[in-house]
C-alpha cells in the first residue's frame, strides 16, 4: 500500500543527545515536510523539501537538521541545541496543484518524542 | 504573511445533528488552496477536504461540506449527520503556494 511510514511511534531520550526520526514515503511525492506539534496546539513547519538534495528552513528551524538524499526519505534529527524538543512530530507529503498551489498533503503517523 | 483562525476551541454536538466548524483566513496572494484536516486521539492527521480559491462552487465530500465564502475569507466546515466517530479535532489550513499554514484547531465533541 502508498503511504509515508515513520518510526517509532514511541522515542524516549537523554537531555543533551541527538535523535533521528525517520521518514519514509512511496508515493512518488516530490516534496515532504516536517510538523512539531506541541499538546493542544496547531502544526508548526519545522522543514521542508520541494526536490531531492534541497531543502527550506520552516518556522521553527532551530535546532533541527534534515537531509533529502533520496526521494523517498526525508529523516529529521533533533540536536541538543533544541531547548525543548518533547513533541508529537509529523512527517508529510505532498504534489504541486494549479495555479501554484499545493494539493492535499499527505501524512505519517507521527512520532512522539520524549525527552527526560 | 498568510494567518488561519479558529475562534471555536471546542465544540459539542448531538449525534445525527449537523455540525458547523468555523474558519477565517488572511491572505495576499490570489491563488490558494484551503483545507480541512481531521486529528483523532491516535494523532494521524487525515485529509477532508478541498477548496481552491478560483472554485465557484463549495466543495463537497461525502458528509463534509466546505461553506466558501471568498469576500468574507471564511471557509467554514459543515460536517452533516455527526457520528460519534467525528469526535476528534479538526484543523483548517491555506495553502497559497509551497508552504501550508495550519489554524489552532477545534476540538469537536459528538455526543450520544
Amino acid at each position: 500500500d502508498g503511504g509515508i511510514t515513520q518510526s517509532p511511534k514511541y522515542l524516549f531520550r537523554k537531555e543533551g543527545q541527538n535523535v533521528t526520526l525517520s521518514c519514509e514515503q512511496n508515493l512518488n511525492h516530490d516534496a515532504m515536510y516536517w510538523y512539531r506539534q506541541d499538546p493542544g496546539q496547531g502544526l508548526r513547519l519545522i522543514y521542508y523539501s520541494q526536490i531531492v538534495n534541497d531543502f527550506q528552513k520552516g518556522d521553527i528551524a532551530e535546532g533541527y537538521s534534515v537531509s533529502r538524499e533520496k526521494k523517498e526519505s526525508f529523516p529529521l534529527t533533533v540536536t541538543s541545541a533544541q531547548k525543548n524538543p518533547t513533541a508529537f512530530y509529523l512527517c508529510a507529503s505532498g504534489t504541486p496543484g494549479l495555479a501554484g498551489t499545493y494539493n492535499e498533503q499527505f501524512f505519517g503517523p507521527g512520532t512522539r518524542l520524549t525527552v527526560l | 504573511a498568510q494567518k488561519i483562525t479558529q475562534t471555536q476551541p471546542g465544540m459539542f454536538v448531538q449525534e445525527k445533528e449537523a455540525v458547523t466548524l468555523d474558519c477565517t483566513y488572511d491572505t495576499s496572494d490570489q491563488s490558494y488552496g484551503l483545507f480541512w484536516y481531521k486529528q483523532p486521539s491516535s494523532g494521524e492527521m487525515i485529509f477532508l477536504i478541498y477548496q481552491g480559491s478560483y472554485d465557484e462552487q463549495n466543495a463537497t465530500e461525502g458528509r463534509y461540506s466546505l461553506n466558501f465564502q471568498k469576500a468574507r475569507k471564511s471557509a467554514n466546515l459543515v460536517i452533516s449527520a455527526s457520528q460519534l466517530g467525528d469526535s476528534a479535532m479538526y484543523f483548517c489550513a491555506i495553502s497559497p503556494g509551497f508552504k501550508t499554514i495550519f489554524g489552532a484547531g477545534t476540538r469537536l465533541f459528538v455526543k450520544a
